[in-house]
């Protein structure tokens, strides 16, 4: 157990849908990142949160956004969900931000749109 | 442009024997490397890391290797064991950069019994 804490497991939806996944990051840690697992794509960082505030930005669509609140859970938002979103979703934390140490990944999301 | 990649997608051994996991990066301002194990329905799970003052690191039953001249990373399972049946990816970060990883698309080792 990474100490990663990612709801719900498993999500259907249909297309022009909107879904929220929910990350909790290990007891202390201050950085979120949110990665999307495709088949096809491999792992791709969207995001990353540092103590609220935004601190880097991938390969995130428009129509895709996270925030980070106080108590430092975290939420990714995707919207007008489209058959090509389907994929793991994972997030990972870290204390100092990965340049210091390893981060530690959630068991995932896995998003499925019909 | 940045990239991670793997230079084969299946790895097949025999439980027992070592076994070698080869990664190629691209960007040469990359300073820090990461092996992660994901099993089936798992997020990746750390395995070791290198930072690029060093060539060679160990851990338990496994040492990564860099090679910051022709910019490869291998990392190396010794006795591989049932358990060790998983997909195997390197990642790499640029410490002067932005704080992501990238990851490479992944190597599948299946261990014989």
């Amino acid at each position: 157990d990474s100490g990663v804490t990612q709801t719900p497991k498993h999500l259907i939806t249909a297309t022009g849908q909107r879904v929220t996944l929910r990350c909790s990051p290990r007891s202390g840690d201050l950085s979120v990142y949110w990665y999307q697992q495709s088949l096809d794509q491999g792992l791709q960082f969207l995001i990353q949160y540092y103590n609220g505030e935004e601190r880097a930005k991938g390969n995130i669509l428009e129509r895709f956004s996270a925030q980070q609140f106080p108590d430092l859970h975290s939420e990714l938002n995707l919207s007008s969900l489209e058959l090509g979103d389907s994929a793991l979703y994972f997030c990972a934390s870290n204390t100092l931000g990965v340049k210091d140490t390893e981060a530690f990944f959630g068991q995932g999301t896995r998003l499925t749109v019909v | 442009g940045e990239s991670v990649g793997l230079h084969l997608p299946t790895l097949s051994v025999q439980e027992g024997d070592n076994s070698i996991i080869n990664c190629a990066y691209s960007n040469s301002a990359s300073d820090y490397f990461i092996w992660y194990k994901q099993e089936s329905g798992k997020g990746p799970q750390f395995i070791i890391d290198i930072r690029s003052n060093m060539d060679k690191r160990q851990g338990q039953r496994v040492t990564v290797l860099l090679n910051k001249t022709v910019k490869h990373l291998s990392l190396q399972i010794a006795a591989t064991q049932p358990g060790d049946s998983a997909v195997y990816f390197c990642a790499e970060n640029n410490r002067g950069g932005s704080e992501k990883l990238v990851f490479g698309k992944g190597t599948k080792l299946t261990v014989n019994p």
